[in-house]
């Protein structure tokens, strides 16, 4: 069975673009998360889906950034315009059921904004 | 508030050597879930074990054993034997309710 499939692997854009991320979670998974890894903060939660509802979206910096996920195997992650800053690993990762089971991650997408 | 600390930043062996990797973890939360994923130097992260706050027992897999201590706060994952595949950061993680916490990460260097 396919693990979580993010795209593209790499993303190289300039500053003030609009970048799109994007993530298909494992069939069946009814929790959908984007994690952003950097080496100044490490893993930080940006939002999380449940059923493909956004409940918690504290973690997403600033306005720039939206989250959707219009069904259940899909989901994307925009930023715009794109900073430096933004500079970054973005992980997705799905679970399924409760609190109780373990995330699988996509294998990332390293984002560089010049 | 929810907080696991990976105090070891970073951990260098001599491939067949033993090394533990320390995790101490805070919640207030009666149930919660604690986790380890391995990152390679491939970037992926990957998932190794779950253990539930009311499961105390250590837990072995292959050259893997973990040690759940919660008088302690703490959830140690010891390799045996290593081997210079072992090299990755490994992250300890805590979920309560939704969210996953996780560590900042030990980074494991095991030379031949």
């Amino acid at each position: 069975d396919a693990g979580v499939i993010q795209s593209p692997r790499h993303e190289v854009t300039e500053m003030g673009q609009e970048v799109t991320l994007r993530c298909k979670p494992i069939s069946g998974h009814n929790s959908l998360f984007w994690y952003r890894q950097t080496m100044m903060r490490g893993l930080e939660l940006l939002i999380y889906f449940n059923n493909n509802v956004p409940i918690d979206d504290s973690g997403m910096p600033e306005d720039r950034f939206s989250a959707k996920m219009p069904n259940a195997s899909f989901s994307t992650l925009k930023i715009q315009p794109s900073e430096p800053r933004d500079s970054a690993v973005y992980f997705c990762a799905s679970s399924f059921g409760g609190t109780n089971t373990e995330a699988f991650f996509g294998q990332g997408t390293r984002l560089t904004v010049v | 508030a929810q907080k696991v600390t990976q105090a070891q930043t970073e951990i260098s062996v001599v491939e067949k050597e033993d090394v533990t990797l320390d995790c101490v973890y805070e919640t207030r939360d009666t149930t919660y879930y604690l986790f380890w994923y391995k990152q390679p130097p491939s970037g992926e992260l990957v998932f190794l074990i779950r253990r539930n706050s009311f499961d105390e027992q250590n837990e072995i897999s292959g050259r893997y054993s973990w040690n759940f201590q919660k008088s302690t706060s703490s959830f140690n994952f010891t390799i045996t034997a290593s081997q210079v595949v072992d090299s990755a950061v490994y992250f300890c993680a805590l979920r309560g309710t939704y969210k996953y916490i996780f560590g900042t990460g030990t980074r494991l260097k095991v030379l031949a």
